[in-house]
């Protein structure tokens, strides 16, 4: 596709509920990264994949998040038993990986999630 | 941990030439300096990028000293459309890329 695309770009849910958030990275690029933005506050790194493999699982607040990523391509994050803490835009950003290249992400428009 | 601090906010009105400065004093070898731009509601958006010295582009400068340890990102002439949070970024390609908290520009007429 042209760009990344995240889905549901809204998604509100009850407490408890698990909900999953889905990233469409650029064709061709091979690196894929989300993060967590709330409310007027800055970009939280939460994971990052090279290829189908997580190098750095670091940013994954607690153990009801986890990524995975297929077919080196289509990338969820999932969150168990949502918390209002949750309520935030998911931002998720591809990156391609080729000899020299210096990383730039491009992002998607994020996923809001609300957790009433 | 964020490799990276900039101010919180910053003031500008209209045409001025507007100055942001980052510091990254562990910055690593294969590091590369990377400013993007975010607007409400909108995911960030690259803008420029560098190792060091001075790199141009059609919307931005980037100025990276000889010891990399900062970098000054300049507007120039900004206009109220300019006004937006702009995140400083070290890092390269195979890393784990953490924003800072970034800088609120606020263009006023």
């Amino acid at each position: 596709g042209a760009g990344v695309s995240q889905s549901p770009s809204n998604k509100v849910t009850e407490k408890g509920k698990d909900v999953e958030l889905r990233c469409d990275p650029i064709s061709g690029h091979t690196a894929l990264y989300w993060y967590r933005q709330s409310l007027g506050q800055g970009l939280e790194f939460l994971i990052y994949f090279q290829g189908n493999s997580a190098p750095d699982k670091s940013g994954l607040p607690s153990d009801r998040f986890s990524a995975e990523r297929t077919g080196g391509s289509v990338s969820t994050l999932t969150i168990q038993r949502t918390q209002q803490e949750d309520s935030a835009v998911y931002l998720c950003a591809s990156s391609p990986r080729m000899a020299g290249y210096t990383g730039e992400l491009f992002f998607g428009e994020g996923s809001r999630l609300t957790v009433l | 941990l964020a490799k990276t601090t900039q101010p919180i906010s910053m003031d500008s009105y209209e045409g001025q030439e507007v100055n942001i400065t980052c510091s990254h004093n562990n910055i690593a070898t294969n590091d590369y300096i990377t400013w993007y731009q975010q607007f409400p509601s909108q995911g960030p958006r690259f803008i420029i990028q560098g190792y060091k010295t001075k790199v141009t582009n059609e919307v931005a400068s980037l100025f990276i000293p000889a010891d990399r340890k900062s970098s000054t990102l300049s507007l120039p002439r900004v206009s109220l459309s300019d006004t937006a949070v702009y995140y400083c970024l070290a890092g390269g390609a195979g890393t784990a890329l953490i924003f800072g908290k970034g800088t609120t520009l606020s263009v006023s007429s």
